[in-house]
């Protein structure tokens, strides 16, 4: 049973332009939302989080909305730059119930076109 | 400080035999999480080890095993390996036994089964 759901599963960007990735989950206890980017050969890397207790959260060119009503976050990249492309995977816990890891969406391949 | 590391990159087996992968957590994380990395599935959790005790598991039967030494590194076997096993496994430790938001991932190791 997938309870996080990822979309879409390949986004190709121009250089400059803003790159959405969405992310659904099912499971109410969740209250950690982090996101990760993935390199080709490398693991994973934490990118950006975000707390069901603030609806927005912005690092630098990437933001994180997040509405919990609906069970949805997403990923916002502003500026989206060539070295931006990468796997993106949202992901999601109980940050106090780590017993059963991170649940991962399936991820989205991002490639930003010069 | 140095971060996750996993031991072979690449690992090629036969349908049937055993695997053995390694992980070694940063400094001062007593805590190891492995995950797999199937292709078109995302990460899917497999073990917690905690204080060289196995804490929970996921969906995955049981001949996914392995262990946590003194030292805090980490051990998974695969045993009666089968094709669907290929995968990227990776490890991820974290230093708040428990928490999700502390996870740093490792490179992976690629297993591949013929």
């Amino acid at each position: 049973q997938q309870q996080v759901k990822q979309s879409p599963q390949s986004l190709i960007v121009q250089k400059g332009g803003i790159s959405i990735i969405n992310c659904a989950y099912e499971n109410t206890a969740f209250d950690y939302f982090p996101w990760y980017q993935q390199f080709p050969g490398k693991g994973p890397a934490l990118l950006i989080a975000i707390r069901p207790d603030v609806s927005e959260k912005k690092e630098g060119r990437f933001t994180i909305s997040f509405n919990k009503s609906a069970k949805q976050f997403s990923l916002h990249i502003m500026d989206s730059q060539p070295g931006d492309s990468a796997t993106y995977f949202c992901a999601a816990s109980s940050i106090g119930g780590g017993a059963d890891g991170l649940t991962f969406g399936k991820g989205t391949h991002l490639i930003i076109q010069p | 400080e140095a971060g996750v590391t996993q031991s072979p990159t690449h690992l090629i087996k036969t349908r049937g035999q055993q695997a053995t992968l390694r992980c070694s957590p940063i400094s001062g994380h007593t805590s190891v999480y492995w995950y797999q990395q199937a292709l078109g599935l995302g990460l899917q959790f497999l073990l917690w080890y905690d204080e060289g005790e196995e804490r929970n598991r996921g969906n995955f039967p049981p001949r996914f095993s392995g262990r946590q030494f003194p030292n805090y590194s980490s051990e998974l076997n695969v045993n009666a390996l089968e094709l669907e096993d290929s995968a990227l496994y990776l490890c991820a430790s974290s230093r708040s036994p428990g928490r999700t938001d502390t996870q740093y991932f490792g490179p992976g190791t690629r297993l591949t089964v013929l």
